[in-house]
């Protein structure tokens, strides 16, 4: 496929429980940015990788979330501990470079029961 | 106080109507502001880009910007069912999508 893709599509996590959601970017995108759309909202920055390097974490809303991208092409973001305030869609992009145009996913749809 | 405010709608309008969606944001240091369309489940696609203040056409869309107002607006012209989507205006200070704010999302609906 062409496009940046995201897995699972949905995942349901009962409170409490580990989850990783995973980001396969554009090949050859050294860019990747992970954000989080609650119901009904726009998007909320949480992270940017440059190749391997994450550059940006200051979007991360707490200790509990963890993303990393260790050869510089597949992401996982990883959140412990699930809260139902976790509930949400988690998009991931990628681009060329910072500063063409970013790509988004499908994204994932997690729910914590 | 949100840094980009955005009417949630839902906005419904017949087909070729020319429709209008705005946002408002609080931060002077926003430089680029995009438009990206959001289908039901699916991730945003970038529809305008935008720097500083100024008007940019592209077919049937307009994007505004208006930085002494703090206020965007994208225009659709001869607006058709497959507009039917989630509008969400995004900015930034520095150029690329590293921590973009985006608004809330107007939900348009183009009628037959």
């Amino acid at each position: 496929g062409a496009g940046v893709s995201q897995s699972p599509r949905y995942k349901v996590a009962k409170r409490g429980q580990d989850v990783a959601l995973r980001c396969d970017p554009i090949s050859g995108h050294v860019s990747l940015f992970w954000y989080q759309q609650a119901l009904g909202q726009g998007p909320e920055f949480l992270t940017y990788f440059q190749n391997e390097a994450q550059l940006d974490k200051s979007g991360l809303p707490s200790d509990r979330f963890f993303a990393e991208r260790p050869e510089g092409s597949v992401s996982t973001l990883k959140i412990q501990r699930t809260q139902q305030e976790d509930s949400a869609v988690y998009l991931c992009a990628s681009s060329t470079t910072l500063n063409t145009e970013a790509f988004f996913g499908q994204g994932t749809r997690l729910t914590v029961v | 106080q949100k840094e980009v405010e955005q009417d949630p709608g839902p906005l419904s309008v017949p087909e070729g109507a020319i429709v209008s969606l705005n946002c408002t944001y609080s931060n002077s240091a926003f430089q680029y502001f995009m438009w990206y369309r959001q289908y039901s489940r699916k991730g945003p696609e970038l529809l305008m880009y935008t720097y500083s203040s100024g008007n940019k056409e592209d077919g049937r869309f307009t994007a505004q910007v208006d930085k002494s107002s703090k206020y965007i607006s994208l225009f659709i012209r001869d607006s058709q069912p497959s507009d039917s989507a989630t509008y969400l205006c995004a900015m930034n200070r520095r150029t690329g999508a590293n921590n973009l704010f985006f608004g809330t999302g107007t939900r348009l609906t183009v009628i037959p």
